[in-house]
């Protein structure tokens, strides 16, 4: 049983660039929520998409955008980065029971640097 | 906005002894959760807390939710060396997680 899935794990971009970030929650799960964590920091939500389409949101910019598919999976967007984007950015899946538990299964992160 | 304030920051500990953390809020939460993240990993829930006043036990871990709602400790007796790595408080607020900064275990063995 495959848990959450992230790509890519570690890229490098440079300010003003755009970033999509990938995730395929764990089977059996329909939620996917995004976290950003600054180093030395705890993870920040960002959003989560259920459904198809965003149900909560966090203190994120416009800038941060995000898609769920059919499937479940779901890409998180980054526009015109900059320095303060650099961070590991880390999926976590939930499904209709573990949501409403707070157990989240987390992906091993995709590791952003803005040059 | 929401903040968890953990502490300590850091713990530098012999092989063997046993841990104390806690996690302090502004806000009420209904729901703590302790989660623990080793290098290059996602955080991996530990202890889910949803009473206020509750003690729970996870092997060697042991949780509780404050009285108030507004806090909870944990502690980890006997440690081990895997138990190194980084603890989060989180409360649930709705949807979302709102995460300390975290506790960074050092075990010397």
């Amino acid at each position: 049983d495959a848990g959450v899935t992230q790509s890519p794990t570690h890229l490098i971009k440079t300010r003003g660039q755009q970033v999509t970030l990938r995730c395929s929650p764990k089977s059996g799960h329909d939620t996917v929520s995004w976290y950003q964590q600054a180093l030395g920091q705890g993870p920040q939500f960002i959003f989560q998409y259920y459904e198809e389409e965003e149900r909560q949101r966090g203190n994120f910019p416009d800038r941060f955008s995000g898609h769920q598919f059919p499937n479940y999976s779901s890409e998180l967007n980054v526009n015109a980065l900059l320095l303060g984007d650099s961070a590991l950015y880390l999926c976590a899946s939930s499904n209709g029971v573990t949501q409403y538990t707070g157990e989240l299964f987390f992906g091993e992160g995709s590791r952003l640097t803005v040059l | 906005g929401q903040q968890l304030n953990q502490s300590p920051q850091s713990m530098f500990i012999q092989e063997g002894e046993d841990v104390s953390m806690n996690c302090t809020s502004s806000s009420i939460f209904n729901t703590w959760l302790w989660y623990k993240q080793d290098p290059g990993e996602g955080p991996v829930l530990l202890i889910a807390l949803y009473k206020a006043g509750e003690l729970t036990s996870n092997g060697r871990l042991t949780a509780q939710f404050g009285i108030t709602r507004k806090d909870s400790f944990l502690n980890i007796s006997a440690s081990i060396p895997s138990d190194v790595g980084i603890y989060f408080c989180a409360g649930q607020d709705v949807q979302k997680l709102v995460f300390g900064q975290g506790t960074r275990l050092t075990i010397n063995p």
